[in-house]
């Protein structure tokens, strides 16, 4: 299993200002992704953030709004830039670990972010 | 196209019970996975249960198991047991590889009530 630990655990924040989303995990992992829950929804995938390349963004989803950073192999952080009310949503991070063909997907505890 | 159905928005059960939470998917692929969540009031996704689409076995957790179906596409959590503090959402993921990257995609959700 992985330990992931996210800073901070919520914030209420200004319209246009921006946030920044910490995640560390307490083993080396590979792939590292980012989710929003906005409320009452499911969970959507923001990006993928591995080590030593540039995030790959899903459809709606763009770097200049989302800058995400992955220094090393057991942190990242994302950025919710210029924000507006309807950022509104939990932001989560996540693991993947697999040996063999067995897979586990653990998620951070996330980040409630109220935007006013 | 919707790759995960949760078809029942809320269930309830009675204490001690068991219950079923049902899940279908949709892919072409040969090799995937699907993963159970649980997501309490306080917002945490916790990990419950994987199914490999090549196990023979269905994947058992304690008090949850997964009765995998794959000529249906069903992959359907059973809680044994029920306990008050079972009450929370559900979600059924997907495990979906598309351009090269690799993410989970979530059904919308079931709302477990335990009652005493």
């Amino acid at each position: 299993s992985a330990v992931i630990s996210q800073k901070p655990s919520r914030d209420i924040c200004q319209r246009g200002t921006s946030l920044t989303i910490q995640c560390q995990v307490d083993s080396q992992v590979t792939m590292m992704f980012w989710y929003r829950q906005q409320p009452g929804q499911s969970l959507t995938l923001i990006a993928t953030a591995n080590q030593g390349s540039e995030a790959t963004y899903e459809s709606g989803f763009v770097i200049d709004k989302f800058p995400i950073s992955r220094p090393n192999l057991t942190f990242s952080t994302l950025t919710v830039s210029n924000m507006s009310p309807e950022d509104s949503s939990i932001y989560l991070c996540s693991v993947l670990t697999q040996w063999g063909g067995h897979y586990e997907q653990y998620f951070g505890p996330g980040t409630r972010l109220t935007v006013t | 196209a919707q790759k995960i159905t949760q078809t029942q928005p809320g269930m309830f059960v009675q204490e001690k019970e068991a219950v079923t939470l049902d899940c279908t998917y949709d892919t072409s692929d040969q090799s995937y996975g699907l993963f159970w969540y649980k997501q309490p009031s306080s917002g945490e996704m916790i990990f419950l249960i994987y199914q490999g689409s090549y196990d023979e076995q269905n994947a058992t957790e304690g008090r949850y198991s997964l009765n995998f179906q794959k000529a249906r596409k069903s992959a359907n959590l059973v809680i044994s047991a029920s306990q008050l503090g079972d009450s929370a959402m559900y979600f059924c993921a997907m495990r979906d590889i598309e351009g090269g990257s690799e993410k989970l995609v979530f059904g919308k959700g079931t709302k477990l009530t335990v009652n005493p």
